[in-house]
């Protein structure tokens, strides 16, 4: 089993209707999640991270994290052409305080295109 | 402020040719990574660096690979004689302090590798 996986897609959305895109995670004890957007060709850049259960909001996205179910996903309210890219998922494995040794775990992605 | 340099943006190396790639971090982040991204894969870690010191190389693939930091800032990821199962795109990134949690990650643009 992958330690971050992610359906890689293509997942297609109507323009302004909901994205959702969906990580599991197998490392039970893993403490931070976070969602990183990638344009072709270009690097990753973070959009999201949360730590604790429940729903996060910013704007137009939404994070959400089950640990009992070991799984976070991203919405994206009101979608936007602009919105198609792919979205890794990164977990960081063992929450380690300050001066760890800590490195995320990728998903390969989902690609996510939004349809005019 | 500039944010993480790569160069180069594209190498094409024969098969048993040496390459070196480097990465300017963002002025004063203290930590910098190595990921390799493959076609259809996610991130992979190759190796971290806090300051000059390299605490975990835990994800360099052989020996063929190695790394070095100077000064607290540039960084030089070293290929010896390349394989073609070598080719992916190289990303580094670079954080203001080693705890992810507080400081999340800034990518390059990468560099991609073509062993032919």
């Amino acid at each position: 089993q992958k330690e971050v996986e992610q359906n890689s897609g293509p997942l297609s959305v109507p323009e302004g209707a909901i994205a959702s895109l969906n990580c599991t995670y197998s490392d039970r004890g893993s403490q931070s999640f976070f969602w990183y957007r990638q344009y072709s060709g270009k690097s990753p850049e973070l959009i999201m991270f949360i730590y604790s259960n429940g729903d996060k909001e910013d704007g137009r996205f939404t994070a959400q994290l089950n640990k009992a179910s070991q799984y976070v996903s991203l919405l994206i309210r009101d979608s936007q052409p602009s919105d198609s890219a792919t979205y890794l998922c990164a977990v960081d494995p063992t929450f380690i305080s300050n001066f760890g040794n800590e490195k995320l775990t990728f998903g390969t992605g989902t690609r996510l295109t939004i349809i005019p | 402020g500039a944010g993480v340099s790569q160069s180069p943006s594209n190498k094409v190396t024969e098969k048993g040719k040496d390459v070196e790639l480097r990465c300017d971090p963002i002025s004063g982040h203290t930590a910098l990574y190595w990921y390799r991204q493959s076609l259809g894969q996610g991130l992979e870690f190759l190796i971290y660096f806090q300051g000059n010191s390299a605490p975990d190389k835990s994800g360099l693939p052989s020996d063929r690979f190695s790394a070095e930091r100077t000064g607290g800032s540039v960084s030089t990821l070293t290929i010896q004689r390349t394989q073609q199962e070598d080719s992916a795109v190289y990303l580094c990134a670079s954080s203001l302090e080693e705890d992810i949690n507080n400081s999340p990650l800034h990518f390059g643009n990468g560099t991609r590798l073509t062993v032919t």
